[in-house]
Order: structure tokens, then C-alpha cells, then sequence
């Protein structure tokens, strides 16, 4: 198994470009998770999407859209970048929506914006 | 709405120097505990789930301990290859959504 793979690992764009961060996972977990990690800033929730079908808004979504389609794969798209959205992102996967289970995170995706 | 301090940010030990990483938490009923592991430019890595006060749980040289009010994670003898961020994550209440701390960075030297 895999595991959760993002692609691409690496990404520089310009202000105002955009993209789409992909993510699958392969071992049938329900919920799926977009985070993105700043020096000083620890882990902070994007969106997120509890089964398939369903996407909901976490502490930091401005600028950001989220797609669930299929089971396995959960993307996360940027409009138009701006430097602020500069950081490190990561895909995560959960077995359930319901009560308290463990993560599994990909390798994360390092997106410079000029 | 869920807290979680993580002391100390940053732990420079020796090789076999043991010592503990502090996560203390403010929820209103806690679900779970979770501890991971993040090598630099890697994603976190799942370590332990502590679900009730009083529960420990071990993996080699890690062993993860559990209050009412903070979690502690005790390494034993460290190696360099124990150097990592370790962070920790609760969740509380209905939901399954968890909060994380900002980490502690560990470096052991040889």
C-alpha cells in the first residue's frame, strides 16, 4: 500500500496563477483532510471532508476550494495565489467520521508563491 | 473551543540522556490523545492514541502517559535517530476534527 500521495512535491507560482494540489489515498478510509504547516504555526485544518460526497470548512479556507471525487482522492485548489498562501501542505486520511482515530498524512506538497 | 501547549518547543539531549515532552490540554471531554512523529520534510507519522486518564502506551524507546489535564511522552535513552518533531493532537466532544499543538523539536547529538 502506498499509503496518501499528493503530487506535485514541489511548486512555485506566480501571484495570481493557479493550480490544484492533488491527493489520494488507498487504504479506504472515509474522511479526508487538507492542513497546511507555517514555521511558528503548527498544523492548521483547510477543509475537510468527512465521506464522500461531503466537504466542509476548516479554520483557515479563505482562498482556497476543495474537491471529493471519488472515495480515494481529495483535491485542493487555489483560485488566484497570493505570498500569503506560501507554505507547506499536507493530505491526510482517516478510517471514520466518527470518534477518535489516528491520521494518516502524505509527504506534503512545498508551494513557494512569488 | 480545544488547547493544546506543547512544552518544551525545542530539546537538545545527548545520546542515552532520557528526559519527557509535555502536552497539556484544555477540552470539554476529551475523545483522544494522539501523538505523531515528523522528520523534516515529511509528513507526520502516527504514533499513539491515548483514550482515558491513567492509559500508557509504549513503542521502543517512547512511552506515552496520560492525565486528566496534559499528556507526557517519556523517551528512554534516546538515539540520534529519535530526533524528530513530535506533536501532539486531541480530540474532544463530537467531533472527530483534532487540534494540534505546534510541536517540540527534539535533537539528540551522539
Amino acid at each position: 500500500n502506498a499509503g496518501v500521495t499528493q503530487t506535485p512535491k514541489f511548486q512555485v507560482l506566480k501571484t495570481g496563477q493557479s493550480m490544484t494540489l492533488q491527493c489520494a489515498q488507498d487504504m479506504n478510509h472515509n474522511s479526508m483532510y487538507w492542513y497546511r504547516q507555517d514555521p511558528g504555526m503548527g498544523l492548521r485544518l483547510i477543509y475537510y471532508s468527512a465521506s464522500e460526497g461531503t466537504t466542509d470548512k476548516g479554520e483557515v479556507p479563505n482562498g482556497y476550494n476543495v474537491s471529493r471525487l471519488n472515495k480515494r482522492e481529495f483535491s485542493l485548489r487555489l483560485e488566484s495565489a497570493a505570498p500569503s498562501q506560501t507554505s507547506v501542505y499536507f493530505c491526510a486520511s482517516s478510517e471514520r467520521a466518527g470518534g477518535p482515530n489516528e491520521q494518516f498524512f502524505g509527504p506534503g506538497t512545498r508551494l513557494t508563491v512569488l | 473551543e480545544d488547547q493544546v501547549t506543547q512544552s518544551p518547543e525545542a530539546l537538545r539531549l545527548q545520546e542515552g540522556e532520557s528526559s519527557s515532552l509535555n502536552c497539556s490540554y484544555t477540552v470539554s471531554g476529551l475523545r483522544g490523545l494522539f501523538w505523531y512523529r515528523q522528520d523534516p520534510g515529511k509528513g507526520p507519522e502516527f504514533l499513539f492514541t491515548l483514550y482515558s486518564a491513567g492509559e500508557e502506551k509504549e513503542k521502543e524507546r517512547l512511552k506515552a502517559t496520560l492525565t486528566k489535564k496534559e499528556s507526557f511522552l517519556h523517551i528512554t535513552a534516546p538515539k540520534p535517530e529519535d530526533s524528530a518533531t513530535y506533536l501532539c493532537a486531541v480530540t474532544s466532544g463530537g467531533s472527530y476534527i483534532p487540534t494540534f499543538g505546534r510541536g517540540t523539536s527534539l535533537i539528540v547529538h551522539p
